[in-house]
């Protein structure tokens, strides 16, 4: 089975930097994505991680262990308009191919 | 033009009604999903199609069927509504291994 935990609820302030952690527990594993969400919208794609380590993209980075059944979306220079829900998704190793998805933080930037 | 598309947007139904919501999408993609998501919670796999010939259940598919017509067009019915039904439904489309590109969502209302 899948289980992936991601803390409810995160609040910022513009301008700062802010961590939102996921962890694992999967019967496989083959990749972590990262995707946001603004209320009421689809989706969209942040990042993709499959080999440990950091992935940086712009104000995004996404960093990955394996051994340790944990990932993380740092975000910097945070906006306003990054105030969105972050949604973690594992992909296991099976031939199935699909992902599951955490239930989300829900990030709030203030002024 | 979006690449994948959902109809109708809005829905407001009856208990005991069929209701069919349909997916279309211009990538080309092989991989097609169908998710519910309600208020405060992750994304849940209803159904998902590797291919025209294949359809797999996902972790609630129960209450639900699905179509897949063609390489472009995915369907979702709900043969008997019911209210707990009421969710925002996403579509999503992939190639092998990669990230999901979702519809816009249709927001269903069963009273």
């Amino acid at each position: 089975g899948q289980n992936i935990d991601q803390p409810t609820e995160m609040t910022a302030t513009e301008g700062a930097i802010v961590q939102i952690n996921c962890t694992y527990q999967t019967s496989g594993f083959n990749g972590l994505f990262w995707y946001q969400q603004h209320a009421g919208e689809a989706p969209t794609f942040l990042s993709y991680n499959v080999l440990d380590g950091l992935e940086e993209k712009g104000r995004f980075s996404s960093f990955l262990s394996r051994s340790k059944g944990y990932s993380y979306l740092l975000l910097k220079e945070l906006q306003m308009k990054d105030s969105a829900s972050y949604l973690c998704a594992v992909r296991p190793n099976t031939n199935a191919g699909k992902s599951t998805f955490g239930d989300g933080t829900t990030l709030t930037v203030k002024p | 033009d979006a690449d994948v598309t959902q109809t109708p947007r809005n829905r407001i139904t009856k208990t005991g009604k069929r209701i069919m919501l349909e997916c279309s999408q211009t990538k080309g993609h092989d991989r097609m999903y169908w998710y519910r998501q309600d208020p405060g919670l992750g994304l849940r796999l209803i159904y998902y199609s590797f291919d025209v010939k294949d359809i797999n259940k996902g972790e609630i598919s129960d209450g639900y069927s699905v179509s897949r017509q063609a390489q472009a067009k995915f369907s979702l019915s709900l043969e008997s509504a019911i209210p707990n039904q009421t969710a925002l439904y996403f579509c999503a489309t992939s190639e092998e291994g990669t990230e999901q590109f979702f519809g816009p969502g249709t927001r269903l209302t069963v009273l």
